[in-house]
């Protein structure tokens, strides 16, 4: 079946420092996206693309719809110690399925 | 501010013994969706209602229902909860219409433990 694979599943980082993740799908998609999961909590939507080639911008986070349609990249730049936190792609176009995951953190 | 909300957010309940979880919305969105979501997972969609229409994953138990009376509100009853059922369940919506962006958004949760 469908699947999305996002990378890292874990990275720990200095503040201050940029990060960057990446999730890539098997199949083509018409919309991509990011969410930050704090633990205990729902995911909290952070950027939506919908377009090949969008790049998108919320703040220090980056997001890119892949010219392939098939993957997608999240950049923060400059982290701070409440980056931390669980950040998942999602893929689809009304349902969605999720990427397993980038773990982050941040040391002060 | 339109939300999604969900009651209780903790949940303890016996094995065997029925629960319902609750989801309510006022962002008039016409999907609503049900996630699973298990220690260190992604969420797992359960199922989902588009506006009145009901559609249930291939791979969702029969333990687990829904009920969606109004557009507000979706619920999630699970019949005879297993130890394997102890689990974040998270409700969503988004408002889908054709040829529009659309977003999902989900509510905080309900943490449920079965005892």
């Amino acid at each position: 079946g469908q699947q999305l694979n996002q990378s890292p599943q874990s990275m720990f980082i200095q503040e201050g420092e940029d990060v960057s993740m990446n999730c890539t799908s098997s199949s083509i998609f018409n919309t991509w996206l990011w969410y930050k999961q704090d633990p205990g909590e729902g995911p909290v939507l952070l950027i939506a693309l919908y377009k090949a080639g969008e790049l998108t911008s919320n703040g220090r986070l980056t997001a890119q719809f892949g010219i392939t349609r098939k993957d997608s990249f999240l950049n923060i730049s400059a982290s701070i110690p409440s980056d931390v936190g669980i950040y998942f792609c999602a893929s689809g176009t009304y349902k969605y399925i999720f990427g397993t995951g980038t773990r982050l953190k941040v040391l002060a | 501010d339109a939300m999604v909300i969900q009651n209780p957010r903790y949940q303890v309940t016996q094995f065997g013994k029925p629960v319902t979880l609750s989801c309510s919305q006022t962002l008039n969105h016409n999907v609503m969706y049900w996630y699973q979501q298990k220690s260190s997972q992604a969420p797992k969609l359960l199922f989902h209602y588009y506006d009145k229409d009901f559609n249930n994953e291939a791979d969702t138990p029969d333990n687990f229902q829904s009920r969606r009376p109004n557009t507000s509100f979706c619920f999630l009853d699970i019949r005879s909860p297993g130890l394997g059922d102890a689990a974040m369940y998270l409700c969503a919506t988004s408002r889908e219409v054709r040829g529009r962006r659309n977003e999902q958004f989900f509510g905080p949760g309900t943490r449920l433990t079965v005892l």
